[in-house]
């Protein structure tokens, strides 16, 4: 079975841009969670996405978005970028119920620059 | 909210030593999990925990579950260059609906051969 998929791989943007990422999630899960990983705040959480609703959200700025579609795949976009937005975000996937509910399977990552 | 402490921050070892770190909460957690994550990639889950009292091995690792429910164990037996990386916990908060997994700071694993 593949696992997450996300791209682009590597973005470098500049401060006021807005960006979009994407992400594939392992076929059969329904949830997507998104979360953003810096060297000062470690891994943080974004937001979690099930059946094209968002159900929780992190505690970040408006300009954080994020949408899923009717296959699951999920983007999230970031509008008016900061120098601060630089990071690795990450998008996880899992099961909606079970025993397997909270164990999130990570994709790679997408490596944000913003000069 | 509920923030995971992990220890130690990094840890320098010889291939073939075993390795012991820890993620303490200040609340308790009805799941714990770990992950492994090298550099330029996404954290790999590791081993999922869900009973407390419960120790969980995937090879060569062996985690527990805390019986008070507030700290969680890894330990890696014979170390070899692969397992070189940075160890995350995590659980997800006791909020009705939170689908959502907090993370300690991580554990630095270096290895010397």
């Amino acid at each position: 079975k593949a696992g997450v998929t996300q791209t682009p791989r590597y973005l470098i943007k500049t401060r006021g841009q807005q960006v979009t990422l994407s992400c594939s999630p392992i076929s059969g899960h329904r949830s997507v969670s998104w979360y953003q990983q810096t060297p000062g705040q470690g891994l943080q959480f974004l937001f979690e996405y099930f059946s094209e609703t968002q159900r929780n959200k992190g505690n970040f700025p408006g300009r954080f978005s994020g949408r899923q579609f009717s296959n699951s795949r999920s983007e999230m976009n970031v509008s008016t970028l900061e120098l601060g937005d630089s990071a690795l975000y990450l998008c996880a996937s899992s099961l909606v119920g079970g025993q397997g509910l909270y164990e999130q399977y990570f994709g790679p990552g997408t490596r944000l620059t913003v000069t | 909210g509920q923030q995971l402490n992990q220890s130690p921050q990094s840890m320098f070892i010889q291939e073939g030593e075993d390795v012991s770190m820890n993620c303490t909460s200040s609340s308790i957690f009805n799941t714990w999990l770990w992950y492994k994550q090298d550099p330029g990639e996404g954290p790999v889950l590791l081993i999922a925990l869900y009973k407390a009292g419960e120790l969980t091995s995937n090879g060569r690792l062996t985690a527990q579950f805390g019986i008070t429910r507030k700290d969680s164990f890894l330990n890696i037996s014979a170390s070899i260059p692969s397992d070189v990386g940075i160890y995350f916990c995590a659980g997800p908060p006791i909020i009705q609906g939170a689908q959502k997994l907090v993370f300690g700071q991580g554990t630095r694993l270096t290895i010397n051969p």
